[in-house]
């Protein structure tokens, strides 16, 4: 069964404090590892996906990784507005072409 | 360009009510799902149509809980009767081959 499993469940960093985000998952063939980014009240807006290992990608103060296991969203120097939850999601052999597996996410919080 | 339309955006209805949810995917998307998202189980998916025909309903929680899409631009997710344990934000998603998934606003449902 495809799992994924995000830490820490919350996060608080002082404005400026870079740190990381984990996503650990276990799939039938990965066809592609989703962040999404979710505010209070809101839908989940989509950041990045990775297709295999090695693979990077940037957007602004974020950068997500990704590893056979596990995929982790860097955020460096962040600011107040980069406080949302994050959502890490997967796309396997096993659920079907479009299935998304979300994980539980990690709730950010960005202080002055 | 319109995201994912969904409506209502609130409902509070009384239990054993029926309930209607409504999706408009953007256009040209061939793929439409149906998330549900709560503290304890996070987003849950319910089901999948593809071009317009239910391919994966498994994550549908039981009878109570019906879907259609009688076009490619129109699908509502029905409840009845409806139960307190359905409260919960209910999210449109929609996608065009199997690509990034692009998410409405959600339904945010209470049943009381």
């Amino acid at each position: 069964e495809d799992q994924v499993t995000q830490s820490p469940e919350a996060l608080r960093l002082q404005e400026g404090e870079s740190s990381s985000l984990n996503c650990s998952y276990t799939v039938s063939g990965l066809r592609g590892l989703f962040w999404y980014r979710q505010d209070p009240g809101k839908g989940p807006e989509f950041l990045f996906t990775l297709y295999s290992a090695g693979e990077e990608k940037e957007k602004e103060r974020l950068k997500a990784t990704l590893t056979k296991k596990e995929s982790f969203l860097h955020i460096t120097a962040p600011k107040p507005e980069d406080s949302a939850t994050y959502l890490c999601a997967v796309q396997g052999e096993s659920g079907g072409y479009n299935k998304l597996i979300f994980g539980a996410g990690t709730r950010l919080a960005v202080h002055p | 360009d319109a995201g994912v339309i969904q409506s209502p955006r609130h409902e509070v209805t009384e239990m054993g009510q029926e309930v209607t949810l409504r999706c408009k995917p953007i256009s040209g998307h061939n793929s439409l799902f149906w998330y549900r998202q709560t503290m304890m189980r996070g987003l849950e998916l319910l089901i999948y149509f593809n071009n317009n025909v239910p391919i994966d309903d498994s994550g549908m929680p039981e009878d109570r809980f019906s879907a259609k899409m009688p076009n490619a631009s129109f699908s509502t997710l029905k409840i009845q009767p409806s139960e307190p344990r359905d409260s919960a934000v209910y999210f449109c998603a929609s996608t065009r081959g199997g690509n990034t998934i692009y998410f409405g606003e959600g339904s945010w449902l209470t049943v009381v």
